[in-house]
């Protein structure tokens, strides 16, 4: 059974920081890993789709590596703003014939202006 | 081009209630999947559907839960009787290509509570 690991649970930087965001899977037999951001009470948003044959993936300040064989993925956030503040999430799809996405418990990450 | 739909974002209901809550994919999108978020917990699955089928419900509560995705109109998920556990944020998500190869886009969620 696939598990997903983050690390930190909770994150407090100052702004203008860079920083990264780490998960770990137990299950190296990935489809694709997502990672999102949930802001408090609103939905998902995705971020970055890096599919198992990928390295990473960037999409402005945001950076996300990937790891498959010692199953690990980092979200790097370059130029930390208050606007990032918000839960981020890992999520990973296996390689079988399971569908659903296997969610991290999240970092919770705070700005300070 | 509207990104996930669910309603109502907001549902109380009296123990003992059926609560019906939905959801309309990205348009073009024929996968649709259900995710709960109990408070102080992670997202889990529950359920994928595409048109009219059932693909994998191996998260749904063998009770009182069900879901359809009917030919037209939104997905439903529907949970009768409820009772104070059912309390939790409901997701909604969907996909053009199956299992997710294009990555997932959610809903904004529908809250329920039950009083």
């Amino acid at each position: 059974k696939q598990e997903v690991t983050q690390i930190p649970a909770a994150l407090s930087v100052p702004e203008g920081e860079n920083l990264v965001l780490n998960c770990s899977f137990t299950d190296s037999a990935i489809y694709n890993l997502q990672w999102f951001r949930q802001d408090p009470g609103k939905g998902l948003t995705s971020l970055l789709l890096i599919q198992s044959s990928q390295r990473e993936q960037t999409s402005g300040r945001l950076n996300a590596s990937l790891d498959k064989s010692s199953g690990r993925s980092t979200l790097y956030i370059a130029a930390s703003q208050p606007g990032d503040s918000a839960t981020y999430l890992c999520a990973v799809i296996n390689s079988g014939s399971a569908r659903q996405l296997t969610f991290g418990s999240g970092t919770q990450l705070t700005v300070l202006p | 081009n509207a990104g996930v739909m669910q309603n109502p974002r907001h549902l109380v209901r009296r123990r003992g209630q059926e609560a019906r809550l939905r959801c309309s994919p990205v348009k073009g999108h024929s996968h649709v999947y259900w995710y709960r978020q109990l408070p102080e917990e992670g997202l889990k699955f529950m359920v994928y559907l595409q048109k009219e089928n059932i693909i994998d419900e191996s998260g749904m509560p063998k009770e009182r839960f069900s879901a359809e995705f009917p030919k037209e109109g939104p997905s439903i998920l529907r949970i009768q009787q409820v009772v104070r556990g059912d309390s939790a944020a409901y997701f909604c998500a969907s996909s053009a290509q199956g299992r997710g190869g294009d990555g997932y886009t959610f809903g904004s969620g529908t809250r329920l509570t039950v009083v």
